[in-house]
């Protein structure tokens, strides 16, 4: 049973740039939550996807969006790159839409480097 | 004030030692509370809830002090395998529960 998958695992970009991170929930959920941890922090929810819609947003700017597709897999997209955004993205799945955070499996995350 | 704060640490003790670390929270009417876990760049896991009774798993017991909103995380008898980093978890109220994380509180446990 694969457990949540992410890719890439290591993104470089420069400035400007726009980015998708793709994420593969665990069997049998079908909410997907994202978060961004940037070093020396604790990862902070960016939003969380539900029957391919945004249910949760937490406090990013629109230049986060994403999407949910009909196989419950989801992207995060982000645009005009920050050197700020550089973070270690992290998906997590889960089988409701509650946000109870334990409820969650976290993916090994996607670590993005903004240059 | 931020919602959930932490102090990073690092906490250095030797094996056998007995560490606690705490973490306070802001919102009052925040609902539940968790201890994750994160190995240095691996992805954060659940180690434990925090319930208002206080709550013991093994070598680790969990606290909540909603008077003077903090929780706490006691390790006893640590092993060089709890070198981690120790995340507080809130899930704020107010319909919208969106999981609020502390910075985390760095464990290293030397021989």
């Amino acid at each position: 049973d694969a457990g949540v998958t992410q890719s890439p695992t290591h993104l470089i970009k420069t400035r400007g740039q726009q980015v998708t991170l793709r994420c593969s929930p665990k069997s049998g959920h079908d909410t997907v939550s994202w978060y961004q941890q940037a070093l020396g922090q604790g990862p902070q929810f960016i939003f969380q996807y539900y029957e391919e819609e945004e249910r949760q947003r937490g406090n990013f700017p629109d230049r986060f969006s994403g999407h949910q597709f009909p196989n419950y897999s989801s992207e995060l997209n982000v645009n005009a790159l920050l050197l700020g955004d550089s973070a270690l993205y992290l998906c997590a799945s889960s089988s409701q839409t509650g946000l109870s955070v334990k409820t969650q499996y976290f993916g090994p995350g996607t670590r993005l480097l903004v240059l | 004030r931020k919602e959930v704060e932490q102090d990073p640490g690092p906490f250095n003790v030797p094996e056998g030692a007995t560490v606690a670390f705490n973490c306070t929270y802001s919102n009052s009417a925040s609902q539940s509370f968790f201890w994750y876990r994160q190995d240095c760049r691996k992805e954060p896991k659940l180690l434990m809830s925090v319930y208002s009774s206080g709550n013991e798993d093994g070598r680790f017991t969990a606290q909540l002090n909603r008077a003077s909103q903090y929780i706490s995380l006691l390790i006893r008898d640590s092993k060089l395998s709890d070198s981690a980093t120790y995340l507080c978890v809130v899930n704020q109220a107010g319909g919208s529960y969106i999981p609020t994380f502390g910075r985390g509180t760095s464990l290293i446990v030397h021989p």
